[in-house]
């Protein structure tokens, strides 16, 4: 079975810049979740879907990061100007539809991004 | 607001010489508490799940464990490879976001 796919891996770019990222979950997982990862912390939610919905997205910083899933299925994460401080690992995650017990997450490799 | 704390930040053991990680929670509602394992430059990996007080599961030298306030991971004899981060989780209720703990850095001496 084909893991979460995450691209791309590395990305270096200005403070004021823009930058997308993009994840294919596990085929059939209808929650999706984005994850910020700072260095030598764990990873702090983003953004969470439910097949196109979203279900929480109450750490997102809204004025500069946007998210979408198109058709319950990819998704990109967008930071439009980035500043010094989102310097850090973006992760995608995917996991089955939630039942009463929760169901574990998938991750991807993650795309380490450096703004300088 | 749920809350997951870990400790200690860091542990350095000799290779044989057996410890425990502590992860505790404040959740409204548990769903699943979840343990990862995560390398350098990677995504994190799914180790283990557990659901209630009382609960174990084991893979390899690892074993978790799960009370209503806590859970541990023990590791038994640990190897050289054995070295990572991991990261303890939990699920609440309602729209079940995952919660992530800063996790313990461990490094195994041979």
């Amino acid at each position: 079975e084909a893991g979460v796919a995450q691209s791309p891996r590395y990305k270096i770019i200005e403070k004021r810049q823009s930058v997308a990222f993009w994840c294919n979950p596990i085929s059939g997982h209808a929650t999706l979740y984005w994850y910020q990862q700072i260095l030598g912390q764990g990873p702090k939610l983003l953004i969470q879907f439910q097949n196109n919905g979203v279900v929480d997205d109450s750490q997102l910083p809204k004025d500069r990061f946007s998210a979408e899933r198109l058709k319950g299925v990819d998704s990109t994460l967008k930071i439009q100007p980035a500043k010094l401080e989102d310097s850090a690992v973006y992760l995608c995650a995917s996991s089955s539809r939630e039942s009463y017990w929760g169901t574990e997450a998938f991750f991807g490799q993650g795309t380490r991004l450096t703004v300088v | 607001e749920d809350q997951v704390t870990q400790s200690p930040e860091a542990l350095r053991l000799q290779e044989g010489e057996s410890s425990s990680l502590n992860c505790s929670y404040t959740v409204s509602g548990l769903r699943g508490l979840f343990w990862y394992r995560q390398d350098p430059g990677k995504g994190p990996e799914f180790l283990f799940t557990l659901y209630s007080a009382g609960e174990e599961k084991e893979k390899e030298r690892l074993k978790a464990t799960l009370t209503k306030k806590e859970s541990f991971l023990h590791i038994t004899a640990p190897k050289p490879e054995d070295s990572a981060t991991y990261l303890c989780a939990v699920r609440n209720t309602g729209f079940q976001k995952l919660v992530f703990g800063t996790g313990t850095r461990l490094l195994v001496s041979p």
